[in-house]
């Protein structure tokens, strides 16, 4: 069955580099995602890549994609305290089903 | 503001209490889900709903059980429930259309706790 992994918490200095890691297991997704999770709030897309692409870069994320290891990360570049949130990692296979990490909460400190 | 609203936000129920969680969409789409989050671990699928027919369901205990009686509208029907229930229960809605890249969008989660 699917297995989407991450570790669970990440801790950077305001304007350093943050790098989330995800593994999947299922070798058939064809999107991958980055979503966010705010205190108090549900789940919020923050990014996605294509199966076929192996990098995409959004003003200061960059999403990389080794399809051959199944690992995904994201990197936030000059990362501020308000990026400070649970991160989840999510692949999509088949049908429009959507199966989600643990999450990463990422705590910036200033 | 996701345009998918659960209510309630909180909920305190005894063991043997019956209550339901509602989900409400306006986005137009025809997919709905019931996603679990408990911490430390994956958000859970539970029961996913495509055009009001369930499509879904996670080996998700008989003490919950999922209503879709049209596209806009999802609830979650909770009965006996024990205290391992207590988690943030996730909305979840999109369009299936084929091409899309099926984007979910949430709904703000409904925190039970179960005493």
């Amino acid at each position: 069955g699917e297995d989407v992994e991450q570790s669970l918490f990440l801790s950077v200095r305001e304007g350093d580099s943050s790098v989330i890691n995800c593994t999947y297991t299922d070798s058939s997704s064809t999107y991958l995602y980055w979503y966010k999770q705010e205190p108090g709030a549900g789940l919020q897309l923050l990014t996605y890549i294509f199966s076929n692409m192996d990098m995409k870069q959004d003003q200061r994320l960059t999403v990389l994609l080794n399809k051959k290891d199944k690992h995904l990360s994201l990197r936030i570049a000059d990362t501020q305290t308000g990026d400070s949130a649970i991160y989840f990692c999510a692949e999509k296979t088949g049908a429009n089903n959507l199966f989600f990490g643990t999450g990463t909460r990422l705590t910036v400190i200033p | 503001e996701t345009g998918v609203t659960q209510t309630p936000r909180h909920l305190v129920m005894g063991m043997t209490n019956k209550k339901s969680l509602k989900c409400e969409q306006h986005l137009g789409h025809n997919a709905m889900y019931w996603y679990k989050q408990s911490a430390k671990k994956p958000l859970e699928l539970m029961f996913v709903y495509n055009f009001k027919e369930q499509t879904e369901n996670n080996s998700v205990p008989s003490r919950f059980s999922p209503e879709c009686p049209n596209s806009s509208h999802l609830f979650l029907h909770l009965h006996t429930l024990q205290p391992e229930d207590s988690a943030l229960y996730l909305c979840a809605s999109t369009h299936p259309a084929a091409g899309r890249t099926g984007e979910l969008f949430f709904g703000e989660g409904s925190r039970l706790t179960v005493l």
